[in-house]
């Protein structure tokens, strides 16, 4: 199976901040890279699917890049609404896996 | 816009069957691959499986002795079946849609916590 690494597990952000989160995958998988945002009691949300096209609906502040094993989510300008758990996921092969998770909380 | 809704008992005993339905709703369920999914705080977000409408399957390999999905268009719903459980399949199960076998779960139920419990 394709490992999926992400960093860090959390971070503490304040309204307006940048926030970068790191995934990386223990195998290329080249772009085959999708980001989901899961709020408590909710079921995960994608955002970011192809590792840097934005899924329909989706606020632009958030992107995504890299391409082979490296990724990355930034979101610009973090909003309330933006403190989540998120998460990246790979659909190059089969099992498709998941990384363990960002928490971006509240400062 | 479809609509995705588990279904099934939330408590389980162990060496049981763990058995779930999903309801899709406001779409057919032909024409995409349906999944399931669960999270735990052990195990993180784990794909299970996926059925395509047509009833071909895909597993997760370290599940593939246990598990069993299947369809029933006529209903649109389809269910998973996980034989032999212990308390380490305790979690919410998520049911999904994606529209090809990348994956891309752009539609989710809401999820239904299942205990393994004696």
């Amino acid at each position: 199976d394709i490992q999926m690494t992400q960093s860090p597990s959390s971070v503490s952000a304040s309204v307006g901040d940048r926030v970068t989160i790191t995934c990386r995958a223990s195998q290329g998988i080249s772009s085959w890279l999708a980001w989901y945002q899961q709020k408590p009691g909710k079921a995960p949300n994608l955002l970011i699917y192809s590792a840097s096209s934005l899924q329909s609906g989706v606020p632009s502040r958030f992107s995504g890049s890299g391409s082979g094993t490296a990724f990355t989510l930034t979101i610009i300008s973090l909003q309330p609404e933006d403190f989540a758990t998120y998460y990246c996921q790979q659909g190059k092969s089969f099992p498709s896996t998941f990384g363990g998770g960002t928490k971006v909380e509240i400062k | 816009q479809v609509q995705l809704q588990e279904s099934g008992p939330g408590l389980v005993k162990p060496s049981e069957t763990l058995s779930l339905t999903c309801t899709v709703s406001g779409g057919s369920i032909s024409g995409y691959y349906w999944s399931w999914i669960r999270q735990s705080p052990g195990r993180g977000l784990e794909w299970i499986g996926y059925i395509f409408y047509s009833g071909s399957t895909n597993y997760n390999p370290s599940l593939r002795s246990r598990v069993t999905v299947s369809v029933e268009t006529s209903k649109n719903q389809f269910s998973l079946n996980l034989t032999s459980v212990t308390t380490a399949d305790t979690a919410v199960y998520y049911c999904a849609r994606s529209h090809s076998t990348t994956l891309l779960f752009v539609s989710w139920g809401q999820g239904i916590l299942v205990t393994v419990s004696s």
